[in-house]
């Protein structure tokens, strides 16, 4: 198992282009997120998913949308890049039932940087 | 809405030193609670966590928490640090009321000197 992967590892943008993180997991996992980390601040929840067709939003959704078209796909959207989006993107998965068993497994992050 | 609170954000310790790092939840229902440790430059994995049952949980590399309801509190131990535990850690805590959608604290960064 690949586990979590994630495209690219670092990317720099211009303010007001657009980009597409991607996040693909091969577990079967229900439940996707993703979260920007920046220094100091801790990991802070963008949107997330609890299944194919299914997506709702997090702390700091602003500025970003999401799709979940597939149990395993969960690309993150960009879109008129701004400076404050400069962070540290990771996507994570867990399996998640109504016991709340839901260990999450994290991808190795995107770092972006938006000029 | 539950909310996670790490008290220490900066620890410098020597090699074989104690470790305790405070984590506080503010929830009163059910909870699963769970460390990770992110490594310099690398992504989060999971240290221990705990669901039910005994609540003293040992996790990987000699780390174990103890959860204590009473005090809303999760706290982490290691009871002789080495110079490779220096990364940052991050309390994280799910709830039936959040959907069991994790919180995660701001983390703690432990600077460990050889």
């Amino acid at each position: 198992n690949a586990g979590v992967t994630q495209t690219p590892k670092f990317r720099i943008l211009k303010i007001g282009q657009s980009m597409t993180l991607q996040c693909t997991q091969d577990m079967n996992h229900n439940y996707m997120y993703w979260y920007r980390q920046d220094p100091g601040m801790g990991l802070k929840l963008i949107y997330y998913s609890v299944g194919a067709g299914i997506t709702d939003k997090g702390e700091v959704p602003n500025g970003y949308n999401v799709s979940r078209s597939t149990t395993e796909d969960f690309p993150l959207r960009l879109e008129l890049a701004a400076p404050s989006q400069t962070s540290v993107y990771f996507c994570a998965s867990s399996y998640s039932m109504a016991g709340g068993y839901n260990e999450q497994f994290f991808g190795p992050g995107t770092r972006l940087t938006v000029l | 809405a539950q909310s996670v609170s790490q008290h220490n954000h900066h620890v410098i310790l020597s090699e074989a030193a104690s470790l305790e790092l405070g984590c506080n939840y503010s929830y009163g229902g059910t909870v699963n609670l769970f460390w990770y440790v992110q490594y310099p430059g690398q992504h989060l994995q999971l240290l221990l966590k705990y669901f039910s049952g005994d609540p003293l949980v040992k996790g990987i590399k000699g780390f174990e928490a103890e959860f204590i309801k009473s005090k809303f509190s999760f706290n982490l131990r290691k009871p002789s640090v080495q110079w490779s535990d220096t990364a940052e850690y991050f309390c994280a805590v799910s709830t039936s009321g959040g959907s069991y959608i994790p919180t995660f604290g701001r983390g703690t960064s432990l600077i460990v000197h050889p």
